[in-house]
Parts: C-alpha cells; structure tokens; sequence
C-alpha cells in the first residue's frame, strides 16, 4: 500500500536547528513536496525535490534520499513564527499523498 | 495576484441539510482540487478537475457528495445530507497542470478553508 511517516510532533528551542524525517513507501515516485501550515491556516509550498540531495532555501533546507524512500526538512534558526505543522506530499503516477504532518513546537 | 477565493469561511448546520462550499482558483490554473482535512491530520484530496473534467473522484463519497465546475474556472461542492463526521475543513486549491509522467509535478496553492461544523 501507499504510506507516508512523520512524526507526530516535535519540540525545539529558538534559535536551534531541527530536523523532521518523512519516510514513505508509494508505487510511483514523481517528488516529493513540504508545506508548512500555521494553525487555522492552508498549507503553504515550502519545496520540492525530486533528485537526491539537498536542496537549500534560506533557513529551510529539504533532503531526499530515494533509494530510502526518505527525506527530511531542515529548519535553522528557528523563529517563533516558525511553529506550524509540516506536512511531507508525494506524487506517485497519479496521485499526490499526503502524509499526517508533524507538528513542530518552538519555546523561548 | 489574487489567491484562492473561498466561501464561506465558516459554516454550521445541522445533521441532515446541505451545504455547499464555493471555489474560485487562482487566473490561469487549469487544475483544481477539493480536499477534506480533519484536526491532525493531512488533507485527503476528495476530487480533482483538468479544466471542467472531474479526473480523479475516486475518494468523493458520490452517495451524498457532488461537485462541479462549469466553464473550468469557480468552482462548487455540496454535502447533501451532511451527517456529523462531516465536520472537517474543506479545502480548495489549484495549480498549474498536472501531467500524469511528467516530472516536475506544480504545487499547489491552497484557499483559507471551510470550516464545516454539523450539529
């Protein structure tokens, strides 16, 4: 079957790095996709990576591995603004699948 | 640019009625999507159109959910009757094209949400 892992929360301190890991298992891979989705809010696009490595956007860095069937977002210095949950997307052939996001906790 | 447009923002009835959600996506996107999204959890798309073809409604509940999008532009999707584990907030969003094989698939820009409450 199709499924995508996260972890369900995380907590880190401003200013620190942290790292959340998306693993999945698809019958097609097309990319893979990180939104970030502030409280009441719609997700919003944070990147995409479709070849492995690492792909670096300001403070947010998104790593894949498909050989693993994983990858992992990397937030630097963390801002308050930055808690939000995180949700990891994969396009198979057909589809975009939805993982249940991790929902990431900053404290002062 | 205007983003997506939804409407309502909020919606409340009761067990039974119907209700129906309006989309209007972002000038040019061809392609859009309906989701349903429950507390902690990530969206579950529920149909999606190319222009005003519905292409992938295989997890719309067709029993009491329809939708339609006359001319491929706005959108509409109805409950009808809403039951109470109906409660979520339904999502609209739209993107670019979406080519089945294609590699660089386009993400997808998102509306606020409706926030259905049924009593």
């Amino acid at each position: 079957g199709q499924n995508i892992d996260q972890p369900t929360e995380m907590t880190a301190t401003e200013g620190a790095i942290v790292q959340i890991n998306c693993t999945y298992q698809t019958s097609g891979f097309n990319g893979l996709f990180w939104y970030q989705q502030h409280a009441g809010e719609a997700p919003t696009f944070l990147s995409y990576n479709v070849l492995d490595g690492l792909e670096e956007k300001g403070r947010f860095s998104s790593f894949l591995s498909r050989s693993k069937g994983y990858s992992y977002l990397l937030l630097k210095e963390l801002q308050m603004k930055d808690s939000a949950s995180y949700l990891c997307a994969v396009k198979d052939n057909y589809q975009l699948i939805w993982g249940a996001g991790t929902k990431l906790i900053i404290k002062p | 640019e205007a983003g997506v447009v939804q409407s309502p923002r909020y919606k409340i009835i009761e067990k039974k009625q119907p209700v129906a959600f309006w989309c209007n996506p972002i000038s040019g996107h061809n392609t859009l999507y309906w989701y349903r999204q429950n507390l902690g959890q990530g969206p579950e798309l529920l149909i999606r159109y190319e222009n005003e073809e519905a292409v992938d409604d295989s997890q719309l509940p067709k029993d009491r959910f329809s939708a339609e999008r006359l001319k491929g532009v706005d959108s509409t999707l109805k409950i009808q009757p809403a039951e109470l584990g109906d409660s979520a907030v339904y999502l609209c969003a739209s993107s670019h094209g979406w080519l089945a094989g294609i590699s660089r698939p386009y993400e997808q820009y998102f509306g606020p949400g409706t926030r259905l409450t049924v009593t």
